[in-house]
């Protein structure tokens, strides 16, 4: 595997269910990062990861909780959630946010449904 | 007011065109200015960035910074099907975190 990877692809849950996300990054960074990604809306920052430590939560409701046991995997576990969490989930990672411009690389996403 | 303006489109141009995205912004702390495509079913990818005002070409992209009007273009000569993608315009400001703020991009359809 290369770059980012997020699994699952696609999630259809109901409102009670619990679910996790996944995203694995090989790239050998030092920061990861969530993002959501809705139709007609700008690109949602949720959390950023810097050496396995949040340093920002963009005031997320706290049925999304993230997770980031090692400085390569990063998790979003979900529950309760509402139809307009509805969205494309996307992982992220960068070298270092300290450095101008920050390039972040992308996983695929996970498209979610929230019945 | 949104920190970063864009029109979401779609644009759609023939093969051949000349392609104009475009940005407007209202921190003007921005600093440093980015582009990033994403293709149908992947992440964004980086394709330019700039620091500051001025321009810089790569190819047949150009990206524009106007800092003064706080109004960033990317320019794309002689557009091809393959540059059917949504653009994302993003940007950030200088010193500490380098975390970016990201418009929401804009859908560009190049028919042959």
């Amino acid at each position: 595997e290369t770059g980012v990877t997020q699994t699952p692809r696609h999630l259809v849950m109901g409102m009670t269910n619990k679910k996790s996300l996944k995203c694995e990054q090989h790239l050998g960074h030092n920061a990861m990062y969530w993002y959501k990604q809705s139709a007609k809306k700008p690109l949602e920052l949720m959390f950023v990861y810097s050496l396995e430590e949040r340093v920002e939560n963009n005031s997320v409701p706290s049925r999304f909780s993230p997770e980031c046991p090692n400085s390569s995997h990063l998790f979003l576990h979900l529950h309760t959630l509402q139809p307009e969490d509805s969205a494309l989930y996307l992982c992220a990672s960068s070298q270092d946010p300290a450095t101008p411009y920050n390039e972040q690389f992308f996983g695929p996403g996970t498209r979610l449904t929230v019945l | 007011q949104k920190e970063v303006e864009q029109d979401p489109g779609p644009l759609s141009v023939p093969e051949g065109a000349i392609v104009s995205l475009n940005c407007t912004y209202s921190n003007s702390a921005f600093q440093y200015f980015m582009w990033y495509r994403q293709y149908s079913r992947k992440g964004p990818e980086l394709l330019m960035y700039t620091y500051s005002s001025g321009n810089k070409e790569d190819g047949r992209f150009t990206a524009q910074v106007d800092k003064s009007s706080k109004y960033i273009s990317l320019f794309i000569r002689d557009s091809q099907p393959s540059d059917s993608a949504t653009y994302l315009c993003a940007m950030s400001v200088s010193g500490g975190s380098y975390i970016p703020t990201f418009g929401r991009g804009t859908s560009l359809i190049v028919h042959p």
